[in-house]
């Protein structure tokens, strides 16, 4: 069983470009969370994403962020108009279950890099 | 609200010496609480948690941690360090907010091994 893929693992952008983070999650896992990373931080929550809905996007930007999780495919976190602040690694997690007690399982992260 | 706190930003230690990484956490309501541990350039990869069962939580490679309430604690310890275990480690809590799970991270403690 293949564990959580991220790609790509490293991107660069110029300001002003779109950034598109792509995260499958394990096989048969239908709960997907985005976090950042700063340096020297622990990972700060973003979003979480069950198939098709957005259930809790209370750690997102209002402005330039996006997320989705559609029924085929991988989930995609989107950054429109990106701005050197935005450099950060990003890792996605799933879980195969929602609740309390549910181990999450982390990819390998996208670290983006905005020029 | 909930909160983790790690009270190191950094321990070091000689290989073969017991390791003590501490973790205080508050939250309004029982909490799941975990240890991920992340090595260089990589995902999350958990070591333990504990979910309201045994206060004594055995993990992976060596690694425990016990739940003490009247604390708010949940340090993790190893008897005898190895080279291997230099990482960063995250306490997390995981209350239930609002009917979703959002886990809150700590800062992260460097664990430094010499040889």
């Amino acid at each position: 069983n293949a564990g959580v893929m991220q790609n790509p693992r490293h991107l660069v952008r110029r300001r002003g470009q779109e950034a598109r983070l792509r995260c499958s999650p394990m096989k048969g896992h239908s709960h997907v969370y985005w976090y950042r990373q700063l340096p020297e931080e622990g990972l700060k929550f973003m979003v979480y994403l069950q198939k098709e809905n957005i259930i809790d996007e209370s750690g997102m930007p209002k402005e330039r962020f996006s997320a989705e999780f559609p029924k085929e495919g991988p989930s995609i976190l989107r950054i429109q108009q990106v701005v050197r602040g935005d450099s950060a690694a990003y890792f996605c997690a799933s879980s195969p279950l929602p609740g309390q007690e549910a181990e999450q399982y982390f990819g390998p992260g996208t670290r983006l890099t905005v020029t | 609200a909930q909160s983790v706190t790690q009270l190191d930003s950094h321990v070091s230690v000689s290989e073969g010496t017991p390791v003590l990484l501490r973790c205080n956490y508050s939250s309004s309501y029982s909490p799941s609480l975990f240890w991920y541990v992340q090595h260089p350039n990589k995902g999350l990869q958990l070591l333990l948690k504990y979910t309201s069962a045994a206060t004594l939580v055995k993990g992976i490679n060596g690694f425990e941690a016990e739940f003490k309430k009247s604390e708010t604690s949940f340090h993790l310890t190893k008897p005898s360090a190895h080279m291997s275990d230099a990482a960063e480690y995250f306490c997390v809590v995981t209350p239930l907010k609002g009917g979703s799970y959002i886990p809150t991270f700590g800062r992260g403690t460097s664990l430094i091994v010499h040889p």
